[in-house]
């Protein structure tokens, strides 16, 4: 089984940094990813890790320790357009592969 | 590219109806995902597919049914509709491979069971 836990909600002021974390529990672990959703939208990707250490892609850098089963996303130079919700999905390798997310975390950006 | 498609974009059934949620995609991905989001939620695997012929359960399968005749196509039925399965239903699909898990969604089908 699998299971991953994300705060629930963060504020963040325009221009600020944030930082969203995501800790899991896998029978299995291929890598972990990052979605953006914004209200009444498709989920979009952002970016995945399959070993420890910092992914950076823009504004958006993405961490994971394997050995800590935690990963966080960071967002630099906030925007008003980042305000939605970032979920946190596992590769689990019981089975077929299939991906599993997060309950998400709403971001909202204030000026 | 029109990347993944879904039909209807939203629709209302009557307890008990049936229907089929149609999803498409054009990028020769070999897996594909159904999901539903309640409100304030996160996503729920329904049913997924590795390949054409191949299906299986995700974690809340109850109430659905999938096929995958072909690698494009990855329709959803609902035999008989409950207004638990009232959600927000999303397909996905990806080229999977153990480097990387960009999964690639429909923009979704609102569905209201009254």
């Amino acid at each position: 089984g699998q299971s991953l836990e994300q705060p629930s909600e963060v504020t963040a002021v325009e221009g600020a940094i944030v930082q969203i974390n995501c800790t899991y529990q896998t029978s299995g672990f291929y890598g972990l990813s990052w979605y953006q959703q914004h209200d009444g939208g498709a989920p979009t990707f952002l970016s995945y890790n399959a070993l420890d250490g910092l992914e950076e892609t823009g504004r958006f850098s993405s961490f994971l320790s394997r050995s800590d089963s935690y990963g966080y996303l960071l967002l630099q130079e906030l925007q008003m357009k980042d305000s939605a919700s970032y979920f946190c999905a596992v590769r689990d390798q019981d089975g077929a592969n299939n991906l599993f997310f997060g309950t998400g975390t709403r971001l909202t950006v204030i000026p | 590219n029109a990347g993944v498609t879904q039909t209807p974009k939203f629709r209302i059934l009557k307890i008990g109806q049936s229907m089929t949620l149609q999803c498409t995609q054009d990028m020769n991905h070999n897996y594909m995902y159904w999901y539903r989001q309640d409100p304030g939620m996160g996503l729920k695997l329904i049913y997924y597919s590795v390949g054409a012929g191949i299906t299986d359960k995700g974690e809340v399968p109850n109430g659905y049914n999938v096929s995958r005749s072909t690698t494009e196509d990855f329709p959803l039925r609902l035999e008989l509709a409950a207004p638990s399965q009232t959600s927000v239903y999303f397909c996905a699909s990806s080229y999977e491979s153990l480097g990387g898990t960009e999964a690639f969604f429909g923009q979704g089908t609102r569905l209201t069971v009254v």
